[in-house]
């Protein structure tokens, strides 16, 4: 069955500590993988997707394909981090979407 | 905020009744998802549209039906409602199936 697993549903750092936000997956083909966020009182928006190799707001995330994974990392935490964030996947064709429960990260001043 | 449009912001119903959820896209967004997200869990895929066919659909009874219109706009209809419909309802258009989608701010359906 294709499903996104968050296990983390709260997650809190420091201000300028590194931080990771687990993502694992489980899906019959070859995935996109994405992350969302939700910044308090705003949409839910993209922040990344693994095909683009990026990094957002200092943010970056590797697929894993042997660990079914796809973590977002981000070596210094600002308090603008905080948010929940999601983690998606889509089949190939972009028809179908899964998303994780969400973490909610808190940046601790 | 601008781009993505849904409306109404708010709505409660009772059981057994009907809804119908609106969504304006941006202009140019030839795919509508909807998603159907229930307090503290992550937005669960209802179904997509494209170029107003229905391209995909997730696990959904067929009490979940949509429509897509030329003009960008999209509908998402729920009969026979059930307490367990209460939700937030997100639409999120794209530029095309593999582009990055816009979500809005969701409409909040309460089933009394």
């Amino acid at each position: 069955a294709q499903r996104v697993t968050q296990p983390e549903k709260l997650l809190s750092v420091f201000k300028g500590a590194p931080v990771e936000l687990k993502c694992n997956y489980s899906y019959s083909g070859s995935p996109e993988l994405f992350w969302y966020v939700q910044y308090s009182r705003q949409r839910l928006q993209l922040l990344l997707r693994h095909i683009s190799r990026e990094s957002i707001k200092g943010f970056t995330a590797d697929l894993n394909k042997g660990e079914t994974s796809f973590h977002l990392k981000k070596p210094f935490a600002q308090e603008e981090d905080s948010a929940m964030y999601y983690c998606a996947l889509s089949g190939f064709s972009g028809n179908q979407f899964y998303f994780g429960t969400g973490t909610s990260l808190t940046v601790i001043p | 905020e601008t781009g993505v449009t849904q409306s109404p912001t708010h709505l409660i119903k009772t059981r057994g009744q009907q809804v119908t959820l609106r969504c304006s896209s941006q202009s140019g967004h030839n795919t509508v998802s909807w998603y159907q997200q229930a307090l503290g869990q992550g937005p669960q895929f209802i179904f997509q549209y494209y170029r107003e066919e229905e391209n995909g659909r997730g696990n959904f009874p067929p009490r979940f039906s949509g429509l897509q219109f030329p003009n960008y706009s999209s509908e998402l209809n729920v009969n026979a409602l059930e307490l367990d419909d209460s939700a937030l309802y997100l639409c999120a258009s794209s530029y095309d199936r593999d582009q990055p989608q816009h979500f809005g701010d969701g409409t909040r359906l309460s089933i009394l």
